[in-house]
């Protein structure tokens, strides 16, 4: 089985930079996602590591170490828009995807 | 873009009731997924399919069962509905088990209420 963790939720102000830690411990391992999640909305994808480091992309960043069962996703220079849940999940074999609780952010002015 | 539809976005049945969630891909993805979702537990995999007329239960599948007779089709039937089904049901589609970094592409959800 699978189990991820990841904290319940952050707060930040407008401009700021937040790191959502995402721990877990699989039976297999094929990569790690991060989706974000709007109110009422369907998750969309943000990033994909499957090998220990860091993948920029504009102001969101994601972070892997394999042997430590860690990764984060960071968020830089925080905008209002950024408030919203942010779920880690861990790819297992046959494209089985699952997924932490979520945490949510919010950026206050 | 990627569009993945699913049926209702909202819908109240009866205790006892047979439901069927319908879930529509229009990119020629192999993998396809349902999920629910309650607050504090986040997304949990009830079951997904790999190929037409293929299944596999997912961490939750106790009370569903699912049909996939079409690629591009993929159902979620609660046989006798209860309200502890009531939650978010969301589909989801990906291109290939045997690529690794396909994301899933999700639908706008189901709000499903169980009365």
């Amino acid at each position: 089985g699978q189990n991820i963790d990841q904290p319940t939720e952050m707060t930040a102000t407008e401009g700021a930079i937040v790191q959502i830690n995402c721990t877990y411990q699989t039976s297999g391992f094929n990569g790690l996602f991060w989706y974000q999640q709007h109110a009422g909305e369907a998750p969309t994808f943000l990033s994909y590591n499957v090998l220990d480091g860091l993948e920029e992309k504009g102001r969101f960043s994601s972070f892997l170490s394999r042997s430590k069962g860690y990764s984060y996703l960071l968020l830089k220079e925080l905008q209002m828009k950024d408030s919203a849940s942010y779920l880690c999940a861990v790819l297992g074999s046959w494209g089985k995807l699952q997924f932490g609780a979520g945490t949510q952010v919010v950026v206050t002015p | 873009d990627v569009k993945v539809t699913q049926s209702s976005r909202y819908l109240v049945k009866r205790t006892g009731e047979k439901v069927f969630l319908e879930c529509v891909q229009d990119m020629d993805h192999e993998n396809m997924f349902w999920y629910r979702q309650d607050p504090g537990l986040g997304l949990r995999l009830i079951y997904f399919s790999y190929d037409v007329k293929m299944k596999e239960k997912g961490d939750i599948p106790e009370g569903y069962s699912v049909s996939r007779e079409k690629k591009e089709r993929f159902s979620l039937i609660l046989e006798s509905a209860s309200t502890n089904q009531t939650s978010m049901y969301l589909c989801a589609s990906s291109f290939s088990a045997g690529v690794a970094n396909s994301p899933l592409h999700f639908g706008n959800g189901t709000r499903l209420t169980v009365t």
